[in-house]
């Protein structure tokens, strides 16, 4: 059972390049979520998902895009990178009876990325 | 909106002193609250968790009590140890519906670093 997995760990990339982050859990949860991490600025929320085939814009949802094919992964793309996203990339996950409790998520060890 | 608010930091300390990282929040509704550590390089990790008024969440050696009257839920530890130095979150999650999604809605972190 290995929970939350994220790949890559990090990554450098050139402005204007694009690139895809996977996230996979195997804990059969049907919420997903991608969150940034500033300094000074805790974690917020980029989109999530509710479940296979749906997903919905957050907070900072500007510059990223998402999908949700398969029920254990969630993709968070990066079309044309810009120096402002240079940021640690944490996703997430829980099931309903989870979020209807009130309960925490399981988060993902991170990919950091620095866009030059 | 809902919104969390942590001590400013950094914050240094001895090993064995007391300590305190406050937190306060605004919500709409009864959230649950949670405190999560950063270690350096890692991802986050649930470190405690209250999900009603006046519960008190409890680990290795850290407490915080939901105090619904003055809306906090500050983080205390009697005797730091330098092994305790990261940065420390608190959130809050309430109910999905609205804007909620079962999102958590993080403080800014507090850095804590623990001398010999």
């Amino acid at each position: 059972n290995a929970g939350v997995t994220q790949t890559p760990k990090f990554r450098v990339l050139k402005t204007g390049q694009s690139m895809t982050l996977l996230c996979a859990q195997d804990m059969n949860h049907e919420y997903m979520y991608w969150y940034r991490q500033d300094p000074g600025m805790g974690l917020r929320l980029i989109h999530y998902s509710v479940g296979e085939g749906t997903t919905a814009k957050g907070e900072v949802p500007d510059g990223y895009n998402v999908s949700r094919l398969k029920k254990q992964n969630f993709l968070l793309g990066l079309e044309s990178a810009a120096p402002s996203q240079t940021s640690v990339y944490f996703c997430a996950s829980s099931s309903l009876a989870g979020v209807l409790s009130k309960e925490t998520q399981y988060f993902g060890p991170g990919t950091r990325l620095l866009v030059l | 909106g809902n919104s969390v608010t942590q001590m400013e930091g950094p914050v240094t300390l001895s090993e064995e002193a007391f300590l305190t990282i406050n937190c306060t929040y605004t919500a709409t509704g009864y959230p649950s609250l949670f405190w999560y550590v950063q270690y350096p390089g890692e991802g986050l990790q649930l470190l405690l968790k209250a999900t009603k008024a006046d519960d008190k969440g409890s680990n290795k050696g850290f407490e915080a009590t939901y105090r619904k009257e003055t809306t906090s839920f500050h983080l205390e530890k009697g005797s730091v140890q330098v092994s305790d130095s990261a940065v420390y979150f608190c959130a809050l999650t309430l109910s999905p519906g609205g804007t909620s999604y079962g999102k958590l809605t993080f403080g800014q972190g507090t850095i804590l670093t623990v001398h010999p």
